[in-house]
């Protein structure tokens, strides 16, 4: 099976400017999962999709925003760009697992897009 | 709050040489504990993931432990090597597995 694919790898932007990031899930994956890592933070939560709605937000402002396709593919976007988003935003999907004990969700990540605001 | 500590921020070792990382966290309830392997501009790699009723995993050269009453795990790398060079990052997921705190990582850098 193919991994998690994230288009563009690179982007440069200019502060206000806007920004649509893409990711392919692993195909049967339903659940997509995007984050914000920098040097500083660390990995950070911005949201989760699930067959097409969203189901989990993290603690970032309303500039950034997501949706998820039919197809489970999504896509992410910045509005009002910022120095500070400047970041490499990950994406995820993930696998409903079952144990003797536990359900969990593995996730599997892209290569990332790596943003830079000037 | 939970929170996913991690110690150290970073560490050099030698070639052929062992070490080992720690993560302590607060995340209640507890459901898993993950390690994720990242090199540089790439995106994070699992290595191992352990439920509240395992205390060790192994995935080649990289030995998980957890301790649950603790709330403590350790990543053992042993005889590291050159490709051992990235970012371990500790996750901690709560019941219901839809939040997941991440440690800031431990930088390792293997040298020849």
């Amino acid at each position: 099976k193919a991994g998690v694919t994230q288009t563009p790898r690179y982007l440069i932007k200019t502060r206000g400017q806007q920004v649509t990031l893409s990711c392919s899930p692993i195909s049967g994956h339903r659940s997509v999962s995007w984050y914000q890592q920098t040097p500083g933070q660390g990995l950070q939560f911005l949201f989760e999709y699930f067959s097409e709605t969203q189901r989990n937000k993290g603690n970032f402002p309303g500039r950034f925003s997501g949706r998820q396709f039919s197809n489970s593919r999504s896509e992410m976007n910045v509005s009002t760009l910022e120095l500070g988003d400047s970041a490499l935003y990950l994406c995820a999907s993930s696998l409903s697992v079952l144990t003797d004990s536990i359900a969990y969700n593995e996730q599997f990540f892209g290569p990332g897009t790596r943003l830079t605001v000037l | 709050k939970n929170q996913v500590e991690q110690s150290p921020q970073s560490l050099i070792i030698l070639e052929g040489k062992n070490c080992t990382l720690q993560c302590n966290y607060t995340v209640s309830p507890f459901s898993n504990l993950r390690w994720y392997k990242q090199d540089t501009g790439r995106g994070p790699v699992s290595l191992t993931i352990m439920t509240f009723s395992e205390n060790t995993k192994s995935n080649g050269r990289y030995t998980a432990t957890l301790d649950a009453d603790t709330k403590q795990s350790s990543l053992h790398i042993t005889a590291s090597q050159l490709s051992d060079s990235a970012s371990y990052i500790c996750v901690v997921s709560e019941v219901g597995d839809y939040k997941l705190s991440f440690g800031a990582g431990t930088t390792v850098t293997v040298r020849a």
